[in-house]
């Protein structure tokens, strides 16, 4: 079954803490992104990546950073969560080009307090 | 810059009537436009894209999407609405790049019995 899979789903942490969520995608696509959603605000890009090494910053990259070392995963890492980070976020990855859809993760839900 | 707009943070219809959902949008050049459903607990789920062709596309669960290029609209259809249709949607804009989809801020729907 296609899917991008991300972990956790749901994840407490405290300010400041490392943190490091992981999405798959079994689909053998070259684009990826993260994206978090807040409530009246959509859904926003963080970070995305056109290929295996090659990432770049989507609208709201601060305080998180990206890799891409495997074409099929695409970790976000939060060095040091803090509360504004707060949020719902998605892994999503595509074929490249403009008309392909996007495939979505399950979404991981951050509480940073 | 390329933007979307769903003018209604929620509509509400009756069970077996048709839903409109809203979605406008401001691009140069071609827009690439999509629909995305989000379920509670879920991520977002592929419904249809307008890439080029004919103005009314379907799209899976029964919805379709007109396609109106002098109003800059996009807007979900579905001729008769079910309970398990309530959902968050959202209407999305492929950036000229290819490197994101710009989302509106999402529309829920509430279908009553």
């Amino acid at each position: 079954e296609a899917q991008v899979t991300q972990n956790p789903r749901y994840l407490i942490t405290v300010t400041g803490k490392k943190l490091t969520v992981t999405c798959s995608q079994n689909m053998n696509h070259e684009y990826m992104s993260w994206y978090r959603q807040d409530p009246g605000l959509g859904l926003r890009q963080i970070y995305y990546s056109m290929n295996v090494e090659v990432t770049d910053k989507g609208d709201v990259p601060e305080g998180y950073k990206v890799s891409r070392k495997e074409k099929r995963n695409f970790p976000l890492i939060l060095e040091s969560p803090s509360p504004n980070q707060t949020s719902l976020y998605f892994c999503a990855s595509s074929e490249q080009g403009v008309t392909p859809e996007a495939f979505f993760g399950q979404g991981t839900r951050l509480t940073v307090v | 810059a390329q933007s979307v707009a769903q003018p209604e943070d929620q509509v509400n219809v009756a069970e077996g009537n048709p839903l409109t959902v809203k979605c406008t949008y401001s691009v140069s050049g071609n827009p690439y436009l999509f629909w995305y459903v989000q379920y509670p607990n879920r991520g977002l789920q592929f419904l249809l894209k307008y890439i080029t062709g004919d103005n009314l596309v379907k799209g899976s669960y029964g919805f379709e999407a007109e396609f109106n290029k002098s109003q800059t609209s996009f807007h979900l259809k579905k001729p008769s609405a079910l309970v398990s249709d309530s959902a968050l949607y959202f209407c999305a804009v492929r950036d000229m790049t290819g490197t994101a989809l710009i989302f509106g801020k999402g529309t829920t729907l509430s279908v009553s019995s």
